[in-house]
């Protein structure tokens, strides 16, 4: 089945302690995206990726850093998280960086106390 | 920069009434509007799209039309079913990094 994996999809952490989540993807895709959703401000895009070793900031960048080693993985990392950072996030991909419709993960949703 | 502009909700309507959510938009360029729905517990889906002005995107009997003159992609179904129950998200792109602008989402709750 064609899908976006994230795991996990719930945690709850402290302040500073350095977490991953991670979002994986078999569908071939070039692009893959991290998004956060809140309420009231919709989804904000954090970091993209069109491809292997390609990386960009999206709107919302500080505080999180992202790699993409391989074509299927995308995870999204956060060196010292903060409350602010307390959200659900979303991995998303496509087949290309232009115009093809995006596939979601089921979200991640973090708590950062 | 660009923007998307969706009603408020949440919407609660009777099943089998009209649903239209309102969506309007500013952006620079030519954009593609898509429109995605989330339910409970899950990721976004791509519900339907339209890449140019007067295209008419359609899906599960949901219709939306790209109107370039009033900047406009509201949402519309005929006669909505409790399974709508969701969160209506409009987006737009205007290409390069296929990164989607989001509305704010409209949360439509339908009751038999």
């Amino acid at each position: 089945e064609a899908q976006v994996t994230q795991n996990p999809r719930y945690l709850i952490t402290v302040t500073g302690k350095k977490l991953t989540v991670t979002c994986s993807q078999n569908m071939n895709h070039e692009y893959m995206s991290w998004y956060r959703q809140d309420p009231g401000l919709g989804l904000r895009q954090i970091y993209y990726s069109m491809n292997v070793e390609v990386t960009d900031k999206g709107d919302v960048p500080e505080g999180y850093k992202v790699s993409r080693k391989e074509k299927r993985n995308f995870p999204l990392i956060l060196e010292s998280p903060s409350p602010n950072q307390t959200s659900l996030y979303f991995c998303a991909s496509s087949l290309t960086g232009d115009w093809s419709p995006l596939h979601f993960g089921n979200g991640t949703r973090l708590t950062v106390t | 920069g660009d923007s998307v502009t969706q009603m408020e909700g949440p919407v609660t309507l009777s099943e089998e009434a009209f649903l239209t959510i309102n969506c309007t938009y500013t952006a620079t360029g030519y954009p593609s509007l898509f429109w995605y729905v989330q339910y409970p517990g899950e990721g976004l889906q791509l519900l339907l799209k339209a890449t140019k002005a007067d295209d008419k995107g359609s899906n599960k009997g949901f219709e939306a039309t790209y109107r370039k003159e009033t900047t406009s992609f509201h949402l519309e179904k005929g006669s909505v079913q409790v399974s709508d129950s969701a969160v209506y998200f409009c987006a737009l792109t205007t290409g390069g990094g296929n990164k989607l602008t989001f509305g704010t989402g409209t949360q439509l709750k339908v009751e038999l």
